[in-house]
């Protein structure tokens, strides 16, 4: 089942923040987070594991909350080339062992301005 | 290292016809993914390979859709016969075992008239 994105899409002027959330109906493994410039390919931005993480760079990062099954992306000073698509791609657990295969949600489109 | 490589990145055929789209993953990952990408239906997993065996179809749609990887370099993604609701951008992606992200490809933007 499709992972929930909110919101479909943010307009910030540069220097703003954003925050970007991803939820699930069901037990997630992991969350990944893409990001995909118009006519490009999805480009991976950082992986969390189950167990309530929260990593990233200086000024993207991300979280990871197990019990609620929601991860958010928090972008912080945001620049001009953060606009893009942001996807989010969830894992589940199943019986053989951890599941490779990525359900991706239908993605938030950011637009950073000057 | 390349990356993952995908061809051709534009293909135009006419309904009926067979496409058949070619993916090359990075050396070493043990994981390949073909996704399919439109704006009605977002990113898609169609099927995926681990150490080449197919582990998961589940998503191809119907049988006019097939999908090899002979070895650990190589993989088909082929519709036959294509249809215009098949009009998508398809991408190849790969992967290491264990928790790592995925790499896509360039992708094929399909277009079937």
């Amino acid at each position: 089942q499709q992972p929930v994105q909110s919101p479909q899409a943010v307009i910030l002027r540069e220097g703003e923040d954003a925050v970007i959330n991803c939820s699930s109906s069901k037990a997630l493994y992991s969350v990944h987070w893409y990001r995909q410039k118009h006519g490009e390919a999805p480009v991976f931005l950082m992986i969390l594991l189950k167990g309530g993480e929260q990593k990233g760079h200086e000024k993207i990062s991300a979280s990871f909350n197990e019990k609620k099954q929601q991860s958010s992306l928090y972008l912080t000073a945001s620049q001009l080339s953060y606009s893009g698509t942001y996807f989010c791609g969830t894992s589940n657990l199943i019986s053989s062992g951890s599941a490779r295969q990525l359900t991706f949600g239908s993605g938030t489109q950011l637009t950073v301005l000057p | 290292d390349a990356g993952v490589i995908q061809s051709p990145r534009h293909e135009v055929t006419e309904m009926g016809q067979e496409v058949t789209l070619r993916c090359k993953p990075i050396s070493g990952h043990d994981y390949l993914f073909w996704y399919r990408q439109t704006m009605m239906r977002g990113l898609e997993l169609l099927i995926y390979f681990n150490n080449n065996v197919p582990i998961d179809d589940s998503g191809m749609p119907e049988d006019r859709f097939s999908a090899k990887m002979p070895n650990a370099s190589f993989s088909t993604l082929k519709i036959q016969p294509s249809e215009p609701r098949d009009s998508a951008v398809y991408f190849c992606a790969s992967s290491w075992t264990g928790e790592s992200g995925y790499t896509f490809g360039s992708g094929t933007r399909l277009t079937v008239v």
